[in-house]
């Protein structure tokens, strides 16, 4: 059975830093794209950042590119995105999600506050 | 940056047929795909490449794409279809992926 499990999340201050992870299990890690999607409370589905099967190759929306970093460990079936210089905006329940051309797997979530 | 646009709300009585437009100037070039959110869960895939039925999702969940637009229609809609509705795409290069702004289902 494919497993997303992410953890990491919590309260941080404006500008703190946060690292998320997220791990895999029930399918063969390093052959799958993954992917970070945020969701605002109360708000839709927002894209953050891509990465392929090997990590060579990586994309970040707009919103948080020079701020936050996705980066993967095939050896230990995880996927973890390192969060900079965050902002109240950022707060947002994070889902890892496996990529298939669509996402096909998700995690539940973890919720990141960015608040005084 | 690349914008998905969808209808805020779509209401809809029992039994009667729900439909929801996705518009993006790449669609014509790119899938899309649409996911299905209740409160408090993560999303699930109910149509991906534009009109396919992934396993376990019921028939009456069909996707059809024309032009810049692709619609998502629920046929013969029950309680349990309501939800929050997405469709996600690419933008004409591939590298962004992009959700739309998403419709709320509310089942009347």
């Amino acid at each position: 059975e494919v497993q997303l499990v992410e953890s990491g999340g919590g309260l941080v201050q404006p500008g703190g830093s946060l690292r998320l992870s997220c791990a895999a299990s029930g399918f063969t890690f390093s052959s799958y794209e993954m992917n970070w999607v945020r969701q605002a409370p109360g708000k839709g589905l927002e894209w953050v950042s891509y990465i392929s099967s090997s990590g060579s190759t990586i994309y970040y929306a707009d919103s948080v590119k020079g701020r936050f970093t996705i980066s993967r460990d095939n050896a230990k079936n995880s996927l973890y995105l390192q969060m900079n210089s965050l902002r109240a905006e950022d707060t947002a329940v994070y889902y890892c999600a496996r990529e298939a051309d669509w996402f096909d797997y998700w995690g539940q979530g973890t919720l990141v506050t960015v608040s005084s | 940056s690349y914008e998905l646009t969808q209808p805020p709300s779509v209401s809809v009585s029992p039994g009667q047929t729900a439909r929801i437009t996705c518009s993006g100037d790449a669609l014509p070039k790119q899938y899309a795909y649409w996911y299905q959110q209740k409160p408090g869960q993560a999303p699930v895939l109910v149509i991906y490449k534009d009109s396919e039925r992934p396993s376990g999702i019921p028939e009456r969940f069909s996707g059809s794409s024309s032009g810049t637009t692709v619609t998502l229609t629920i046929s013969g809609v029950q309680a349990e279809d309501e939800a929050d509705y997405y469709c996600q795409s690419a933008d004409s290069s591939g590298t962004y992926r992009v959700f739309g702004t998403g419709t709320k289902v509310t089942v009347l």
